[in-house]
């Protein structure tokens, strides 16, 4: 069965650093893998969206690459600011297992002003 | 605005009671899912849909029910809420297949006492 991991479970910057989330998932047989904000309270934003044939995918600050083959994902935020502080979430879209989605359990990012 | 409804946002109920969770999404999407999210096991999906009239259940179904009678809308019943029901529930849809984006309701707290 799928399992998705998430590391570090929290992080602490200071404003205007560079920082690398890291998500791992089992079993490389996948259709896609999406990394997902959420605020306190609030539902989930898509980030970004990166098909098993892609290597990466950016958007503004944030760059997402996915290494199939070794079962890692990583979520680039370049230049974070406080407006970046939220909870992380990496999800992968499993081939084997019907349509199912399976989550990592995210990472808890502040950024200190 | 392309969006993913839920309501209600906030319920608190008693144990027996039946209730029906709305969502509602009016992008033209096929497929619809429910999740819920509880702390240290994080997003957990309930049911899915693949059209109208397809349902099938995810990884934790029990004590749950959805119809998909229309394209837009994906209900989530309890028929006998538990305490153990309760959660943070997010609606999503997606385009189709399994290539494409999820996109999220802004979640209903539920409380079962």
């Amino acid at each position: 069965k799928q399992e998705v991991t998430q590391i570090p479970a929290a992080l602490s910057v200071p404003e205007g650093e560079n920082l690398v989330l890291n998500c791992s998932f089992t079993d490389s047989a996948i259709y896609n893998l999406q990394w997902f904000r959420q605020d306190p309270g609030k539902g989930l934003t898509s980030l970004l969206l990166i098909q098993s044939s892609q290597r990466e995918q950016t958007s503004g600050r944030l760059n997402a690459s996915l290494d199939k083959s070794s079962g890692r994902s990583t979520l680039y935020i370049a230049a974070s600011q406080p407006g970046d502080s939220a909870t992380y979430l990496c999800a992968v879209r499993p081939r084997n297992y019907g349509q199912n989605f399976v989550f990592g359990p995210g990472t808890r990012l502040s950024v200190l002003p | 605005e392309a969006q993913v409804t839920q309501n209600p946002r906030y319920l608190i109920t008693v144990t027996g009671k039946k209730l029906t969770v709305t969502c509602s999404q009016n992008m033209n999407h096929e497929y619809m899912s429910w999740y819920r999210q509880d702390p240290g096991l994080g997003l957990r999906q309930i049911y899915y849909s693949m059209n109208v009239e397809v349902t099938d259940k995810g990884d934790v179904p029990e004590g749950y029910k959805v119809s998909r009678k229309e394209k837009r809308n994906f209900p989530l019943i309890l028929e006998s809420p538990s305490p153990n029901q309760t959660s943070l529930y997010f609606c999503a849809s997606s385009l189709g297949g399994a290539s494409y984006e999820q996109y999220f309701g802004p979640g209903t707290r539920l409380t079962v006492t």
